[in-house]
C-alpha cells in the first residue's frame, strides 16, 4: 500500500548538534523521495530530494540516505541551527506517472539554544 | 525570489456553499498541485495538473472538487458544496519541468466550513 511514516513525533536537540530524523516508507515502487520543512503557519518548504537508484545525497548542511533494502529514508542536518526549528516532512513519490506526492506524519524538531 | 501566492487567507463558509480557493502559481512553472492539511495532521494530495488538465487526483478529489487554469497565471480549487470535514489548511503548489518533485508551496488558504 502507499504509506509513508516517521519513527519519533518530536525531536530535541542542542544548537551546534547533528539532527538525524527517520522516516519509513512502505512503497517500493516510488521514484523520488523527498524531505521538506514545515515552519508555523507557513507552507512546506522543499529541502532536498532523493531518486531510487541513489543512496547518498548532500546538500547544504543536510544529507539524505536512502535504505532500500530496509525501506528506510533519513534527514541528517549538520550544526543544527534555531532557525531549523519546525515540522519536517518525508515523502514520496509513487511511480503512477501522475505526480502524486505522499507525505509522512511529521517529526517536530526543537532546537535548544 | 518568485513564489506562490493564494487568496483569501482565510476563508469562512456556511455548510452548502460554493468556495474558490485561488492561486498564482510560480510563472515559468508547468505543473500544479493542491493539497490540503487538516489542523495537526499531515499534508495530503488532492490533485496535480499539467497540460490543462488534471495528472492524478487522490480518493479525497472526489465530484465536489474542480481544478482550473482559468487563464495564464491563475490556477483554482472550488469545492461545489463544502462540509464540515472540508476545514483545513488548502495549499497550491507549482514546479518546474525537470524538478518536478521540487515543489513550491503557497502560504495556504485556511477553509473554515461551519
Amino acid at each position: 500500500g502507499e504509506s509513508v511514516g516517521l519513527h519519533l513525533p518530536t525531536l530535541s536537540v542542542q544548537e551546534g548538534d547533528n539532527s538525524i530524523i527517520n522516516c519509513a516508507y512502505s512503497n517500493s515502487a516510488s521514484d523520488y523521495f523527498i524531505w521538506y520543512k514545515q515552519e508555523s503557519g507557513k507552507g512546506p518548504q522543499f529541502i532536498i530530494d532523493i531518486r531510487s537508484n541513489m543512496d547518498k545525497r548532500q546538500g547544504q548542511r543536510v544529507t539524505v540516505l536512502l535504505n532500500k533494502t530496509v525501506k528506510h529514508l533519513s534527514l541528517q542536518i549538520a550544526a543544527t541551527q534555531p532557525g531549523d526549528s519546525a515540522v519536517y516532512f518525508c515523502a514520496e513519490t509513487p511511480n503512477t506517472g501522475g505526480f502524486k506526492t505522499i507525505f509522512g506524519a511529521g517529526t517536530r524538531l526543537f532546537v535548544k539554544a | 525570489e518568485p513564489e506562490v501566492t493564494q487568496t483569501p487567507s482565510h476563508q469562512v463558509t456556511q455548510m452548502g456553499q460554493e468556495v474558490i480557493l485561488r492561486c498564482v502559481p510560480i510563472s515559468n512553472h508547468l505543473y500544479f498541485y493542491w493539497y490540503r492539511q487538516i489542523l495537526g495532521q499531515k499534508v495530503e494530495f488532492l490533485v496535480s495538473f499539467y497540460n490543462n488538465e488534471i495528472s492524478e487526483k487522490s480518493e479525497i478529489f472526489d465530484d465536489q472538487f474542480s481544478v482550473e487554469r482559468p487563464d495564464g497565471s491563475n490556477f483554482t480549487l472550488k469545492i461545489r458544496s463544502t462540509k464540515l470535514e472540508d476545514s483545513a489548511m488548502y495549499f497550491c503548489a507549482s514546479s518546474e519541468q525537470g524538478a518536478l518533485y521540487e515543489q513550491y508551496f503557497g502560504p495556504g488558504t485556511r477553509l473554515t466550513v461551519t
